[in-house]
């Protein structure tokens, strides 16, 4: 069964103080690793897919990279704006199609 | 283009009722997924359609259902309420199925009482 665990669980952050959020992941057969935003009462936002490790992707203050166990989302100088609860998500085995399992999420709260 | 829209928004209903909801995928998606989120158990799979077929389905009871039209839309039952039902319940599409990205609506929020 494909396990997502994210830590942690919550990050509190003063503007401009950079850290990075953890995905950990155990499946079988990876074939993508995606990253959303999800503000309260709100569907999640796509924000980036990796598909083999090694890869690295940005978005303005966003960088996500991806190893064979893991992908760690790096959040550079950050602003109030960036809080969110970050979902991590994989695509997996040959038979799933589209469907993705996710983690719990990281609560990113970021104070002026 | 227009992003995925979910109707109705917000819904409340009585143990035992039953309740569909509605999903219209991006323009030109063909495959649409439903899940479930609650904060005890986060985002659960629901099921998959694509080209009016359920390709995948989670490990939820039968009182789950759904289906998909030719023009891609989509609508999921849930028929005997529970409590435990109470959820934002969202849709995904995808251009495709496999790898390509999934966009989500904004969500039903369903209260059971």
């Amino acid at each position: 069964e494909d396990q997502v665990t994210q830590s942690p669980e919550a990050l509190r952050l003063q503007e401009g103080e950079s850290s990075s959020l953890n995905c950990s992941y155990t499946v079988s057969g990876l074939r993508g690793l995606f990253w959303y935003r999800q503000d309260p009462g709100k569907g999640p936002e796509f924000l980036f897919t990796l598909y083999s490790a090694g890869e690295e992707k940005e978005k303005e203050r966003l960088k996500a990279t991806l190893t064979k166990k893991e992908s760690f989302l790096h959040i550079t100088a950050p602003k109030p704006e960036d809080s969110a609860t970050y979902l991590c998500a994989v695509q997996a085995g040959e038979t799933s199609g589209s469907r993705l399992t996710f983690g719990e999420g990281t609560q990113l709260t970021v104070n002026p | 283009k227009a992003g995925v829209t979910q109707t109705p928004r917000y819904l409340i209903k009585t143990r035992g009722q039953q309740v569909t909801l509605s999903c219209s995928p991006i323009s030109g998606h063909r495959s649409v997924s439903w899940y479930q989120q609650t904060p005890g158990q986060g985002l659960q799979f629901l099921f998959e359609y694509f080209s009016e077929t359920q390709r995948n389905k989670g490990n939820f009871p039968g009182r789950f259902s759904g289906r998909q039209f030719s023009n891609s839309r989509s609508e999921m039952n849930v028929s005997t309420l529970e409590l435990g039902d109470s959820a934002l319940y969202l849709c995904a599409s995808a251009e495709r199925a496999s790898t390509d990205t999934q966009y989500f609506g904004p969500g039903t929020r369903l209260t059971v009482l």
